[in-house]
Protein backbone atom coordinates (compact mmCIF):
# COMPACT_ATOMS: atom_id res chain seq x y z
CA UNK A 1 0.00 0.00 0.00
CA UNK A 2 1.60 2.98 -1.05
CA UNK A 3 2.17 6.16 1.69
CA UNK A 4 -0.11 8.56 0.09
CA UNK A 5 -3.18 7.95 -1.73
CA UNK A 6 -5.07 9.63 -4.07
CA UNK A 7 -8.70 9.26 -5.24
CA UNK A 8 -10.24 9.68 -7.48
CA UNK A 9 -7.61 8.80 -10.16
CA UNK A 10 -9.39 10.31 -12.47
CA UNK A 11 -11.80 12.96 -12.53
CA UNK A 12 -14.10 14.65 -15.51
CA UNK A 13 -16.70 17.68 -14.78
CA UNK A 14 -18.29 20.24 -16.60
CA UNK A 15 -17.36 23.74 -16.36
CA UNK A 16 -18.48 25.94 -13.15
CA UNK A 17 -18.80 22.09 -11.05
CA UNK A 18 -17.08 22.32 -7.37
CA UNK A 19 -14.67 19.94 -7.38
CA UNK A 20 -13.13 17.75 -4.70
CA UNK A 21 -9.88 15.74 -5.03
CA UNK A 22 -8.87 13.54 -2.09
CA UNK A 23 -5.76 12.62 -0.18
CA UNK A 24 -5.22 10.20 2.20
CA UNK A 25 -1.72 9.41 4.35
CA UNK A 26 -0.88 6.82 6.57
CA UNK A 27 2.45 7.78 7.93
CA UNK A 28 2.52 10.82 10.61
CA UNK A 29 4.05 14.07 8.48
CA UNK A 30 5.32 17.69 9.06
CA UNK A 31 4.03 19.62 5.79
CA UNK A 32 1.44 18.11 3.27
CA UNK A 33 1.67 20.13 -0.40
CA UNK A 34 -0.25 20.18 -3.46
CA UNK A 35 0.99 20.69 -6.87
CA UNK A 36 -0.48 21.14 -10.52
CA UNK A 37 1.20 19.69 -13.39
CA UNK A 38 -0.08 20.89 -16.57
CA UNK A 39 -0.85 19.06 -19.83
CA UNK A 40 2.82 20.31 -21.36
CA UNK A 41 4.54 18.47 -18.45
CA UNK A 42 5.48 21.49 -16.29
CA UNK A 43 4.75 21.00 -12.40
CA UNK A 44 4.09 24.24 -10.26
CA UNK A 45 3.47 24.34 -5.99
CA UNK A 46 -0.06 24.93 -5.35
CA UNK A 47 -0.21 25.06 -1.83
CA UNK A 48 1.98 23.80 1.54
CA UNK A 49 0.10 23.46 4.46
CA UNK A 50 0.43 21.81 7.92
CA UNK A 51 -2.83 22.20 9.15
CA UNK A 52 -6.01 24.29 8.91
CA UNK A 53 -6.93 25.68 5.34
CA UNK A 54 -5.26 27.65 2.97
CA UNK A 55 -6.97 29.74 -0.07
CA UNK A 56 -5.95 31.21 -3.04
CA UNK A 57 -7.98 32.60 -5.78
CA UNK A 58 -10.45 29.36 -6.57
CA UNK A 59 -8.70 26.64 -4.66
CA UNK A 60 -9.16 25.75 -1.11
CA UNK A 61 -7.13 22.98 0.36
CA UNK A 62 -7.60 22.17 3.71
CA UNK A 63 -5.95 19.12 6.15
CA UNK A 64 -6.80 17.05 8.74
CA UNK A 65 -4.15 15.97 10.86
CA UNK A 66 -6.23 13.94 12.91
CA UNK A 67 -7.61 11.98 10.45
CA UNK A 68 -4.54 11.82 8.48
CA UNK A 69 -6.40 13.56 5.00
CA UNK A 70 -6.54 16.63 2.73
CA UNK A 71 -8.65 18.06 0.18
CA UNK A 72 -7.97 20.58 -2.53
CA UNK A 73 -11.52 22.19 -3.92
CA UNK A 74 -11.50 23.62 -6.98
CA UNK A 75 -14.35 26.23 -7.23
CA UNK A 76 -16.82 27.05 -10.41
CA UNK A 77 -13.92 25.00 -12.55
CA UNK A 78 -12.90 26.41 -15.56
CA UNK A 79 -11.39 24.15 -18.65
CA UNK A 80 -7.84 25.57 -18.33
CA UNK A 81 -7.75 23.85 -14.47
CA UNK A 82 -7.56 20.75 -16.40
CA UNK A 83 -4.32 19.40 -15.15
CA UNK A 84 -3.10 16.53 -12.63
CA UNK A 85 -3.03 17.44 -8.81
CA UNK A 86 -0.95 15.72 -6.89
CA UNK A 87 0.03 15.62 -3.23
CA UNK A 88 2.94 14.70 -1.57
CA UNK A 89 4.25 14.25 1.91
CA UNK A 90 6.74 15.70 4.60
CA UNK A 91 7.17 12.90 6.90
CA UNK A 92 8.26 13.65 9.90
CA UNK A 93 10.57 11.08 10.19
CA UNK A 94 12.11 11.68 6.57
CA UNK A 95 14.23 14.46 5.04
CA UNK A 96 11.71 13.83 1.23
CA UNK A 97 8.48 14.29 -0.09
CA UNK A 98 6.68 11.40 -0.95
CA UNK A 99 4.21 11.52 -3.76
CA UNK A 100 1.03 10.36 -4.48
CA UNK A 101 0.21 8.82 -8.00
CA UNK A 102 -2.27 12.26 -8.65
CA UNK A 103 -5.43 12.82 -9.74
CA UNK A 104 -5.92 13.46 -13.37
CA UNK A 105 -8.82 16.19 -14.10
CA UNK A 106 -10.73 16.96 -16.99
CA UNK A 107 -13.17 20.18 -16.93
CA UNK A 108 -15.72 20.33 -20.31
CA UNK A 109 -17.16 23.33 -21.46
CA UNK B 1 8.39 31.61 -12.46
CA UNK B 2 12.13 30.22 -10.62
CA UNK B 3 14.79 30.39 -13.07
CA UNK B 4 15.45 26.41 -13.98
CA UNK B 5 16.43 25.22 -16.88
CA UNK B 6 16.81 21.13 -18.14
CA UNK B 7 19.21 20.02 -21.03
CA UNK B 8 18.38 18.30 -22.97
CA UNK B 9 14.74 18.60 -23.13
CA UNK B 10 14.63 15.48 -25.24
CA UNK B 11 16.69 12.32 -25.38
CA UNK B 12 16.76 8.87 -27.17
CA UNK B 13 19.58 6.87 -26.69
CA UNK B 14 20.55 2.84 -27.07
CA UNK B 15 20.92 0.84 -24.05
CA UNK B 16 24.42 0.56 -22.67
CA UNK B 17 25.54 4.07 -23.14
CA UNK B 18 26.38 7.00 -20.96
CA UNK B 19 24.08 9.74 -20.36
CA UNK B 20 23.84 13.35 -18.71
CA UNK B 21 21.56 15.49 -18.13
CA UNK B 22 21.98 19.09 -16.60
CA UNK B 23 19.85 21.12 -14.62
CA UNK B 24 20.61 24.92 -14.02
CA UNK B 25 18.93 27.73 -11.57
CA UNK B 26 19.52 30.72 -11.58
CA UNK B 27 17.74 31.85 -7.97
CA UNK B 28 20.66 30.55 -5.91
CA UNK B 29 18.48 27.92 -3.75
CA UNK B 30 20.85 25.78 -1.91
CA UNK B 31 18.30 22.48 -1.89
CA UNK B 32 18.60 20.85 -5.34
CA UNK B 33 16.93 17.22 -6.30
CA UNK B 34 16.36 14.92 -9.05
CA UNK B 35 13.22 13.03 -9.66
CA UNK B 36 11.81 10.54 -12.01
CA UNK B 37 8.17 10.63 -12.94
CA UNK B 38 6.56 6.85 -14.46
CA UNK B 39 3.24 5.66 -14.70
CA UNK B 40 1.35 4.15 -12.02
CA UNK B 41 4.41 5.71 -10.05
CA UNK B 42 4.27 9.30 -8.11
CA UNK B 43 7.71 11.64 -8.41
CA UNK B 44 9.99 9.42 -7.07
CA UNK B 45 13.21 11.20 -5.93
CA UNK B 46 16.75 9.94 -7.43
CA UNK B 47 19.23 11.99 -5.56
CA UNK B 48 19.59 15.64 -3.73
CA UNK B 49 22.10 18.22 -3.15
CA UNK B 50 22.14 20.22 0.10
CA UNK B 51 25.67 21.71 -1.34
CA UNK B 52 28.02 22.42 -3.88
CA UNK B 53 29.73 19.13 -3.35
CA UNK B 54 26.96 17.64 -0.90
CA UNK B 55 24.39 15.13 -2.06
CA UNK B 56 22.69 11.97 -0.93
CA UNK B 57 20.82 9.49 -2.32
CA UNK B 58 17.24 9.08 -2.97
CA UNK B 59 14.85 6.44 -2.90
CA UNK B 60 15.77 4.84 -6.47
CA UNK B 61 19.30 5.90 -6.90
CA UNK B 62 20.76 2.51 -8.20
CA UNK B 63 22.18 3.28 -11.86
CA UNK B 64 22.54 7.05 -11.11
CA UNK B 65 25.13 9.37 -10.06
CA UNK B 66 24.94 12.88 -9.31
CA UNK B 67 27.96 15.95 -9.01
CA UNK B 68 27.37 19.41 -8.54
CA UNK B 69 30.74 21.41 -8.56
CA UNK B 70 28.72 25.26 -9.12
CA UNK B 71 25.73 26.62 -7.17
CA UNK B 72 24.17 26.80 -9.86
CA UNK B 73 24.50 23.72 -11.86
CA UNK B 74 23.38 20.17 -10.88
CA UNK B 75 24.20 16.91 -12.91
CA UNK B 76 22.63 13.63 -13.39
CA UNK B 77 24.31 10.62 -15.03
CA UNK B 78 23.50 7.69 -15.78
CA UNK B 79 26.92 5.60 -16.46
CA UNK B 80 25.30 2.59 -18.71
CA UNK B 81 21.57 3.61 -19.62
CA UNK B 82 19.48 0.75 -19.29
CA UNK B 83 15.75 0.26 -20.78
CA UNK B 84 14.17 0.74 -16.81
CA UNK B 85 15.33 4.39 -16.61
CA UNK B 86 13.53 5.46 -19.40
CA UNK B 87 11.27 7.91 -17.79
CA UNK B 88 10.80 11.83 -17.62
CA UNK B 89 12.92 13.54 -15.25
CA UNK B 90 12.52 16.52 -13.23
CA UNK B 91 14.96 18.96 -11.55
CA UNK B 92 13.65 20.72 -8.50
CA UNK B 93 14.88 23.62 -6.13
CA UNK B 94 14.15 24.92 -2.72
CA UNK B 95 15.60 27.00 -0.33
CA UNK B 96 14.97 24.62 2.53
CA UNK B 97 14.92 21.05 2.67
CA UNK B 98 12.01 19.67 0.91
CA UNK B 99 9.01 19.70 2.21
CA UNK B 100 9.68 22.69 4.49
CA UNK B 101 8.85 25.04 1.70
CA UNK B 102 7.87 25.09 -2.10
CA UNK B 103 9.82 23.36 -4.21
CA UNK B 104 10.18 25.26 -7.90
CA UNK B 105 10.52 22.28 -10.44
CA UNK B 106 12.42 22.63 -14.10
CA UNK B 107 10.34 21.90 -17.33
CA UNK B 108 11.87 17.75 -17.57
CA UNK B 109 13.40 15.87 -19.43
CA UNK B 110 11.79 13.05 -21.67
CA UNK B 111 14.73 10.25 -22.35
CA UNK B 112 14.37 7.02 -24.13
CA UNK B 113 16.84 4.37 -23.38
CA UNK B 114 15.88 1.69 -27.04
Amino acid sequence: KNEVEQSPQNLTAQEGEFITINCSYSVGISALHWLQQHPGGGIVSLFMLSSGKKKHGRLIATINIQEKHSSLHITASHPRDSAVYICAVLQTSGSRLTFGEGTQLTVNP
Amino acid sequence: DAGITQSPRHKVTETGTPVTLRCHQTENHRYMYWYRQDPGHGLRLIHYSYGVKDTDKGEVSDGYSVSRSKTEDFLLTLESATSSQTSVYFCAISERLAGYNEQFFGPGTRLTVL
